[in-house]
């Protein structure tokens, strides 16, 4: 089934380390997103790309970095320049060409824990 | 369960009533709006959407209806069941660009 998979679901880090998140997709879909979610807010949108080997940032990208260097795959970096990064994290594709239809497929998110 | 849902507006209501969640949004150079569910610990799922030409759309026991000159969303579920317990989040488009903007979200607790 075409879906969107996100893996770890769960991850611990200790302070001052650099984790992966990774995304992949088999939907054909042009572009995906990261988002980060915190306790009692909507989604916050990290960064997004719309094409292979381009990326733009989000509202919150400082801390984050991210590469797209495949069309079904966007990893998230999480750099320990991040000074909150305990949330849950989710990725998120669209085709853009029917961009009218359903927005956005998301994956079942990960959670990170700084210890 | 996930945190997602703490300090979140919460509508509690028997199963079988009809719910409405509501949503104001930011921006009325929006021109596409979608409802997405998000259960505990989970990505959120597409319910419905419509467009800013529209004022009504009507799916299987849910309704969006918008009215642009106040800048409000809300979503109407018909006959509500323990499984629609869930977050509830609108998102907006800005004509334009490829991003959608998200809200809070609203908790809605269904009792049997």
């Amino acid at each position: 089934d075409g879906g969107i998979t996100q893996s770890p679901k769960y991850l611990f880090r200790k302070e001052g380390q650099n984790v992966t998140l990774s995304c992949e997709q088999n939907l054909n879909h042009d572009a995906m997103y990261w988002y980060r979610q915190d306790p009692g807010q909507g989604l916050r949108l990290i960064y997004y790309s719309q094409i292979v080997n381009d990326f733009q940032k989000g509202d919150i990208a400082e801390g984050y970095s991210v590469s797209r260097e495949k069309k079904e795959s966007f990893p998230l970096t999480v750099t320990s320049a991040q000074k909150n990064p305990t949330a849950f994290y989710l990725c998120a594709s669209s085709s853009e060409a029917s961009s009218y239809l359903g927005g956005l497929f998301f994956g079942e998110g990960s959670r990170l824990t700084v210890l | 369960g996930e945190s997602v849902g703490l300090h979140l507006p919460t509508l509690s209501v028997q199963e079988g009533d009809n719910s409405i969640i509501n949503c104001a949004y930011s921006n009325s150079a929006s021109d596409y709006f979608i409802w997405y569910k998000q259960e505990s610990g989970k990505g959120p799922q597409f319910i419905i959407d419509i467009r800013s030409n529209m004022d009504k759309r009507q799916g299987q026991r849910v309704t969006v209806l918008l009215n642009k000159t106040v800048k409000h969303l809300s979503l109407q579920i018909a006959a509500t069941q323990p499984g629609d317990s869930a977050v509830y989040f609108c998102a907006e488009r800005n004509s334009g660009y490829s991003t959608l903007t998200f809200g809070k979200g609203t908790m809605l607790l269904v009792s049997p």
